[in-house]
């Protein structure tokens, strides 16, 4: 069975520093989408970032990147310039196939002014 | 767009009784997927739905039903409600196999 374990319940940082929050996952597939996504208090899961299991290049979307280690089966996102806005809850999510989306716990993240 | 539209968006039920969310999915998408989120934790996948069929299923008891129409809208249906139930449920819908899942703002089930 696929899981997804994100390790960092709370993190805290001030706005314009970078942070990272990290993920790893189980899976015996060689196919596979990796995401993350941010859940901000008003409740709608908004997609941040998509990694392609197939492509080695990290996925790059403005201030926030991905460092995709296959072999570790590690997925962490950076965030840099923090900003206010970026307050909220950030699931790690993996997808294989026409399958469900696998979600981590989550990790909450405050940005302080 | 309208994006993936959920209703209602609160709901308060009392044990034993039973309840009907709905979902609207994006335009132009064809598959409808449903998650039970608790407080604090990750989303957890019930079922999904293609051409009007349950096409995958998860870890959740015959009291989750579900429906998909010919518009591909969704209901979701939980009979005998418990108080575990209490949860927020999430709609989400996509078009492809690895496509992006778009999610609604999801429905805030209280049992009481």
């Amino acid at each position: 069975a696929q899981t997804v374990t994100q390790s960092q319940p709370e993190m805290s940082v001030q706005e314009a520093e970078t942070v990272t929050l990290s993920c790893t996952y189980d899976t015996s597939e060689n196919n596979y989408y990796l995401f993350w996504y941010k859940q901000p208090p008003s409740r709608q899961m908004i997609l941040v970032i998509r990694q392609e299991a197939y492509k080695q290049q990290n996925a790059t979307e403005n201030r926030f990147s991905v460092n995709f280690q296959k072999a570790a089966k590690s997925f962490s996102l950076k965030i840099s310039d923090s900003q206010l806005g970026d307050t909220a809850m950030y699931f790690c999510a993996f997808i294989q196939g026409a399958q469900k989306l696998v979600f981590g716990q989550g990790t909450r993240l405050t940005i302080n002014p | 767009d309208a994006g993936v539209t959920q209703s209602p968006t609160h709901l308060i039920k009392t044990r034993g009784q039973q309840v009907t969310l709905r979902c609207s999915p994006k335009s132009g998408h064809d598959t409808v997927s449903w998650y039970q989120q608790a407080l604090g934790q990750g989303p957890q996948f019930i079922f999904q739905y293609y051409e009007e069929e349950e096409r995958q299923r998860g870890n959740f008891p015959d009291r989750f039903s579900g429906h998909q129409f010919p518009n591909y809208s969704s209901e979701l249906n939980v009979n005998a409600l418990l108080l575990g139930d209490s949860a927020l449920y999430l709609c989400a819908s996509s078009n492809d196999v690895n496509t992006e899942a778009f999610f609604g703002q999801g429905t805030r089930l209280t049992v009481v």
